[in-house]
């Protein structure tokens, strides 16, 4: 089981971080993802790490802003957002595994504006 | 990147009929595709992995066809829980991205 937590109304340019609580599961033996969807979009996805934390990918459009982390005693996974803008504007999934994704977690949303 | 083009847009469908939905890839994909399904209010749901293999608990009438750029998802016969958004998604450039299609809806005809 996957539950999301931090999302809510921030301005432009303002941070965020997400926290995905994970459970049910070995978590330290899984990558993990955050994907986000917009209507306009659809599904996204954003940032994954390594089971390890030795790796970590992003999507273009949020390197330098985004940085996903995760912490292996509480068994959380997490999305620091600074420099946010309109356009990051969704609702931010955390999943398991970035080849297919299976679970995820309800979502959080997250909106950017002033 | 490789872009996901899924088609139709729209589907409508009677209950107990058979529904396919295609995906397309900008190039070869291999057979790193997924399917989803997501209901409204709710996450997605894997459903197909690997072209074809059903995800735990997904009923036998959902099946995956496909290999390279051409893909195919079948409802073999549909039932009004499976009214809802589809989406294909690639792997096959994993690290560092994978990119999902715009989706299908099947909606009730």
């Amino acid at each position: 089981q996957l539950v999301e937590s931090g999302g809510g109304l921030v301005q432009p340019g303002g941070s965020l971080r997400l926290s995905c609580a994970a459970s049910g599961f070995t978590f330290n033996n899984y990558w993990m993802s955050w994907v986000r969807q917009t209507p306009g979009k659809g599904l996204e996805w954003v940032a994954s790490i390594k089971h390890d934390g030795s790796e970590k990918y992003y999507v273009d459009s949020v390197k330098g802003r985004f940085t996903i982390s995760r912490d292996f005693a509480k068994n959380f996974l997490y999305l620091q957002m600074n420099s946010l803008r309109a356009e990051d504007t969704a609702v931010y999934y955390c999943a398991r595994d970035p080849n297919w994704f299976d679970p995820w977690g309800q979502g959080t949303l997250v909106t950017v504006s002033s | 990147e490789i872009v996901m083009t899924q088609s139709p847009v729209t589907l409508s469908v009677s209950p107990g009929e058979r529904a396919t939905l295609s995906c397309r890839a900008s190039q070869s994909v291999g057979s790193y595709l997924a399917w989803y399904q997501q209901k409204p209010g709710q996450a997605p749901r894997l459903l197909i992995y690997g072209t074809s293999t059903r995800a735990t608990g997904i009923p036998a009438r959902f099946s995956g066809s496909g290999s390279g750029t051409e893909f195919t998802l079948t409802i073999s016969s549909l039932q009004s829980e499976d009214f809802a958004v589809y989406y294909c998604q690639q792997y096959s450039n994993w690290p560092p991205a994978v990119t999902f299609g715009q989706g299908t809806k099947v909606e009730i005809k």
